[in-house]
């Protein structure tokens, strides 16, 4: 059973277009992580919320923890945005808390 | 800006080899972690550390791996006997506080041939 679900799994765009990756999940959480993975395989946190929305620069994530789902938007991408975009949460198990759960990512690419 | 390092970037070692995987996390952060990515697949959580000790760990983490904080900046994973299948891509993190973000290593490649 897989507690956190992102769709889609691959997705190509063109340079300029508006990206929306979701990922949703299973279990209560007191987090979710939104993480950027590059072909050499590096990763990068981009964002960490518990509720609403954070900006930073083209990307927004929102999560409505209700429906238990997050989505990750890039405006205006690019091709440096091609990687893969991986959500992470870290569920809250009767008032502690358990190690990040992760999805099995997103893989985008944005073509020029 | 800090940023959390790991050593070596590959490793390959022969099956049954002892291997150390080496990880420097951001200076005032009190939580480390590993985690392992089998080509392929998702990302999954090895090991947590704080306060010089094991705060949680999977069952991926069996007697074969240990973790230890051998100085006050190094962070090290050991595999005391490698198998194929420890074959992957090993992340090293840290945060301040268990519930802040964490900040991930560039990741060690272990192959085991």
């Amino acid at each position: 059973k897989n507690e956190v679900e992102q769709s889609p799994q691959n997705l190509t765009a063109q340079e300029g277009e508006f990206i929306t990756i979701n990922c949703s999940y299973s279990v209560g959480i007191s987090a979710l992580h939104w993480l950027q993975q590059h072909p050499g395989g590096g990763i990068v946190s981009l964002f960490m919320l518990s509720s609403g929305k954070k900006k930073h620069g083209r990307l927004i994530a929102t999560i409505n923890i209700q429906e238990k789902h997050s989505s990750l938007h890039i405006t205006a991408s690019h091709p440096r945005d091609s990687a893969v975009y991986i959500c992470a949460v870290r569920p809250y198990y009767g008032g502690s808390q358990g190690n990040l759960i992760f999805g099995k990512g997103t893989k985008l690419s944005v073509k020029p | 800006e800090p940023e959390v390092t790991q050593t070596p970037s590959h490793q390959v070692t022969q099956m049954g080899q002892e291997v150390i995987l080496r990880c420097v996390p951001i200076s005032n952060h009190l939580y480390f972690y590993w985690y392992r990515q089998i080509l392929g697949q998702k990302v999954e959580f090895l090991v947590s550390f704080y306060n010089n000790e094991i705060s949680e760990k999977s069952e991926i983490f069996d007697d074969q791996f240990s973790v230890e904080r051998p100085d006050g900046s190094n962070f090290t994973l050991k595999i005391r006997s490698t198998k194929l299948e420890d074959s992957a891509m090993y992340f090293c993190a840290s945060s301040e506080l268990i519930r802040n973000e964490q900040f991930f290593g560039p990741g060690t490649r272990l192959t085991v041939l």
